[in-house]
């Protein structure tokens, strides 16, 4: 069973950092790209990142490019998102997704997310 | 620029069929695939439909989709309406610059 579990979610000042993980079982991580979704309080869905396979290569949406890095640890079979300069806006859930194509964008299970606060 | 539009919300009967549009601001629908995901309160989201129109195992049979080139927009099709239906629904394809977008949900509500 494919199952992936963040952590690392908490109330956290502007301006401060947090490092989000996602623990990856059932399938073989390493065959996979992966990907972080967010969803503000009571809104929609927003891709922050995805990242290849191999970590080799890494995109982001606009919004938190220069401040949010998405890396992979295949021995561990986790995920991390390291946040900086965090701000009231990135308040959100964040989710870890399996990208099963990276060209269409989709992404066949998710976690159960994790709560990012960023509040003084 | 490349956006989803779909409508905000929609309500119907059980039993009744509902249809969600997906509205793509740029460029054809038809240039890459979409998604829709089904997301009840307090759950992460799951899928529905992949690819346009391929159902994922153990999402029944009462969900289609499909895209209409002519007039740019992907549709998701919920037949025979049920309670447990009730959810918001997001559009999602891809774009070569802004890479994966979502339209911005319908709440789907079965009076």
């Amino acid at each position: 069973e494919v199952q992936l579990v963040e952590s690392g979610g908490g109330l956290v000042q502007p301006g401060g950092s947090q490092r989000l993980s996602c623990v990856a079982s059932g399938f073989t991580f390493r065959n996979y790209w992966m990907s972080w979704v967010r969803q503000a309080p009571g809104k929609g869905l927003e891709w922050v990142a995805n990242i290849k396979l191999d970590g080799s290569e890494k995109y982001y949406v606009h919004s938190v490019k220069g401040r949010f890095t998405i890396s992979r640890d295949n021995a561990k079979n986790t995920l991390y998102l390291q946040m900086n300069s965090l701000r009231a806006e990135d308040t959100a859930i964040y989710y870890c997704t399996r990208v099963v194509d990276f060209w269409s964008g989709y992404s066949d299970y998710w976690g159960q997310g994790t709560l990012v606060t960023v509040s003084s | 620029n490349f956006m989803l539009t779909q409508p905000h919300s929609l309500s119907e009967s059980p039993g009744k069929t509902v249809t969600i549009s997906c509205t793509r601001g740029s460029g054809s629908i038809a240039s890459n695939y979409v998604q829709w995901y089904q997301q009840r309160p307090g759950s992460a989201p799951r899928t529905v439909i992949y690819e346009d129109k391929l159902r994922p195992s153990g999402v029944p049979d009462r969900f289609s989709g499909s895209v209409d080139s002519s007039s740019n927009y992907a549709s998701l099709t919920i037949s025979g309406l049920k309670t447990e239906d009730e959810a918001d629904y997001y559009c999602q394809s891809y774009d070569s610059s802004l890479y994966v977008i979502f339209g911005g949900g319908t709440k789907v509500t079965v009076l």
